[in-house]
């Protein structure tokens, strides 16, 4: 069964402060991993995907396949990255299996 | 291009009685899922169309839940006889092949 865990239902730092928001998995085979962020009152929304190796409004991600986790970082927090942050998994890519498994959220709060 | 629109925002009915909920996918977009989020956890997936072909169905889509995409464009979620614990967020998202999923603004739907 495909499984995503994240551990932390709130995170609290302040501006400036480096953030590490974690992400563990549980999938046979290589999945593709997400994260989506909901800022308040807007739609989820794609933050990063594992297979672009890239990094969005400062935030980075690496696959982990030993531990399996996926952790989002940013060195340092600023007050609009306040938001719920979902990591995310499906089957790989090109593969049959799109559907998306979603963590339970990690709500993100940069204080000023 | 608006995105994936959904409607209606908000629904809200009686429990016993029938609702209909409707989405629009980004045009150029050939998949379109629905998932369904509770309040605490993230969303769950329900079904997923490639096209006009219902590929895959969650086991929480019981016999009340009916999904349809009748020309792979547009796709109704109706449920039949609600319950109390139908109340949810519906999403719906679409991609293109093997791209990222796209989410709509969801319908909410409170059960009386």
């Amino acid at each position: 069964a495909q499984r995503v865990t994240q551990p932390e239902k709130l995170l609290s730092v302040f501006k400036g402060a480096p953030v590490e928001l974690k992400c563990n998995y549980s999938y046979s085979g290589s999945p593709e991993l997400f994260w989506y962020v909901q800022y308040s009152r807007q739609r989820l929304q794609l933050l990063l995907r594992h297979i672009s190796r890239e990094s969005i409004k400062g935030f980075t991600a690496d696959l982990n396949k030993g531990e399996t986790s996926f952790h989002l970082k940013k060195p340092f927090a600023q007050e609009e990255d306040s938001a719920m942050y979902y990591c995310a998994l499906s089957g790989p890519s090109g593969g049959s299996n799109y559907k998306l498994t979603f963590g339970k959220g990690t709500l993100l709060t940069v204080n000023p | 291009d608006t995105g994936v629109s959904q409607n209606p925002r908000h629904k809200i009915t009686k429990r016993g009685q029938n609702v209909t909920f409707r989405c629009d996918p980004i045009s150029e977009h050939n998949r379109l899922y629905w998932y369904r989020q509770t309040l605490g956890q993230g969303p769950e997936f329900l079904t997923y169309f490639q096209n006009e072909a219902q590929l895959e169905k969650s086991r929480l889509l019981s016999d009340r839940f009916s999904a349809e995409r009748p020309k792979g464009s547009f796709s109704t979620l109706e449920i039949q006889r609600t319950e109390q614990g139908d109340s949810a967020m519906y999403l719906c998202a679409s991609s293109p092949g093997g791209g990222s999923q796209h989410f709509g603004d969801g319908t909410r739907l409170s059960i009386l």
